[in-house]
C-alpha cells in the first residue's frame, strides 16, 4: 500500500462547480499535512497548510480526519484558472529532518 | 526575486555520461533537497541536506551523490547516466526541515537518457 494514496482523476467539473478530493495516509505517525498544487510542467507550489479543525482560504477548505487516516480538500466556484494537479503531502518528523512524502496527484480540470 | 534556481531546464545525455545539475537558493533556507518525478509515482526524494557540510539519502539515493560546500548551492551529480533517471527534476529548500515551513521549488529540470 502506498504511504499516501489519492485518486489520479481527472476530475472533470463545469465552471462554478463545488468538487472535493480525498487523499489517505498509510503512517499513523504523520504529523503535517499539505496541499500543494502543480500546473502542467512546472513546480509544486504550496496551496494549503491542513490543520487539525479544519482550515479555509477562500474558495477552498481543507479537512483533516486522524481517525480514519485522511484529509480533503473542498474547492467552491470553480474557476477555470484552478485547472491543475493538487498533490497531497504528509511530514513525519524523525527527530533530525522531516520527511516528507507526496501523493501522485489528483488532476483537476475545470471547464467553461 | 529569484528564489531556488535550478539548471539546466532541459537535457539530454547518453547512457554513461555523467552531469550535474545545478541548485541555488538565495534565501538563505538551510534545508535543501533533491526530488525526482516520474509518472504514477509522485516525487520522490533523492538526498537532502540540513545545512552545510551536511548531507544525507533520501528514498531513491542509488546512482547519484550531493555535496552542501555553501548554503546557497546543491548540486546533484548522475555518476553514470542510465535510462531509469529520465525524469523530471526539482530542487527544493526551505527555511529548516520541520512541518511548519514551506517547501518551495526550483522550476524544474528534464532530464532524458537514451
Amino acid at each position: 500500500r502506498k504511504e499516501v494514496e489519492q485518486d489520479p482523476g481527472p476530475f472533470n467539473v463545469p465552471e462554478g462547480a463545488t468538487v472535493a478530493f480525498n487523499c489517505t495516509y498509510s503512517n499513523s505517525a504523520s504529523q503535517s499535512f499539505f496541499w500543494y498544487r502543480q500546473d502542467c510542467r512546472k513546480e509544486p507550489k504550496l496551496l494549503m497548510s491542513v490543520y487539525s479543525s479544519g482550515n479555509e482560504d477562500g474558495r477552498f477548505t481543507a479537512q483533516l480526519n486522524r481517525a480514519s487516516q485522511y484529509i480533503s480538500l473542498l474547492i467552491r466556484d470553480s474557476k477555470l484558472s484552478d485547472s491543475a494537479t493538487y498533490l497531497c503531502v504528509v511530514n513525519i518528523d524523525t527527530g533530525t529532518a522531516s520527511k516528507l512524502t507526496f501523493g501522485t496527484g489528483t488532476r483537476l480540470q475545470v471547464t467553461l | 526575486n529569484a528564489g531556488v534556481t535550478q539548471t539546466p531546464k532541459f537535457q539530454v545525455l547518453k547512457t554513461g555520461q555523467s552531469m550535474t545539475l545545478q541548485c541555488a537558493q538565495d534565501m538563505n533556507h538551510e534545508y535543501m533537497s533533491w526530488y525526482r518525478q516520474d509518472p504514477g509515482m509522485g516525487l520522490r526524494l533523492i538526498h537532502y541536506s540540513v545545512g552545510a557540510g551536511i548531507t544525507d539519502q533520501g528514498e531513491v539515493p542509488n546512482g547519484y551523490n550531493v555535496s552542501r560546500s555553501t548554503t546557497e548551492d546543491f548540486p546533484l551529480r548522475l555518476l553514470s547516466a542510465a535510462p531509469s533517471q529520465t525524469s523530471v527534476y526539482f530542487c527544493a529548500s526551505s527555511r529548516a526541515g520541520g512541518p511548519g515551513n514551506t517547501i518551495y521549488f526550483g522550476e524544474g529540470s528534464w532530464l532524458t537518457v537514451v
